[in-house]
């Protein structure tokens, strides 16, 4: 079975600095999506950015990268120019590309907070 | 358009009550997936319903048992509630017709189990 590890339950960042959040998996399967989710105070869990395991260019989204490391099945977010509103629980998350497949696993979580 | 719809938002049930929560999922979406979300556990999968067909199953009892109407509206029932099924349930939705799809989650009934 696939497991999903965050070691950083709270992080802290000021504004407008950068922060990266860790994020480490557990696969036998070559083939599979990693995800970056948030969830704020309102509950809903929004994609943040997503990484096919075929690809090796790393996904970007504006202010948000990542560092993905297949051998090292390290898959790392990164938040530029922090702001306010980036504060919320983050989850990282790995599905399986094979088959039917569907089901999400995540990672237990950081929360970040943004100072002024 | 609008997004993933789940109702009620909050709820309250006594233990060994029955519940049951609904999800309304993107217009379009075929595929419904349930979590549960507590602070012990995290997020763990329950179920997925794909064109009115259960899909993928979780590790959970089968008091938990869900069901997809043809519209794709998908229900999740939980009888004989215990004080551990006290929990935020989240449902996603995708086109689920290919294996590369994202996931819109809803945001989510908290039922809380006295």
């Amino acid at each position: 079975a696939q497991t999903v590890t965050q070691s950083q339950p709270e992080m802290s960042v000021q504004e407008a600095e950068t922060v990266t959040l860790s994020c480490t998996y557990d696969t036998s399967e070559s083939d599979y999506y990693l995800f970056w989710y948030k969830q704020p105070p309102s509950r809903q869990m929004i994609l943040v950015i997503r990484q096919e395991a075929y690809k090796q260019q790393n996904a970007t989204e504006n202010r948000f990268s990542v560092n993905f490391q297949k051998a090292a099945k390290s898959f790392s977010l990164k938040i530029s120019d922090s702001q306010l509103g980036d504060a919320a629980m983050y989850f990282c998350a790995y599905r399986s590309a094979t088959g039917t497949a569907s089901k999400l696993t995540f990672g237990t979580g950081t929360r970040l907070q943004v100072t002024l | 358009k609008a997004g993933v719809t789940q109702t009620p938002r909050y709820l309250i049930k006594t233990r060994g009550q029955q519940v049951t929560l609904s999800c309304s999922p993107i217009s379009g979406h075929r595929s419904v997936s349930w979590y549960q979300q507590t602070p012990g556990q995290g997020l763990q999968f329950l179920f997925e319903y794909f064109s009115e067909t259960q899909r993928n199953k979780g590790n959970f009892p089968g008091r938990f048992s869900g069901r997809q109407f043809s519209n794709s509206r998908s229900e999740m029932n939980v009888s004989t509630l215990e004080l551990g099924d006290s929990a935020l349930y989240l449902c996603a939705s995708s086109a689920g017709s290919t294996l590369n799809y994202g996931y819109t989650f809803g945001s989510g009934t908290r039922l809380t189990v006295v």
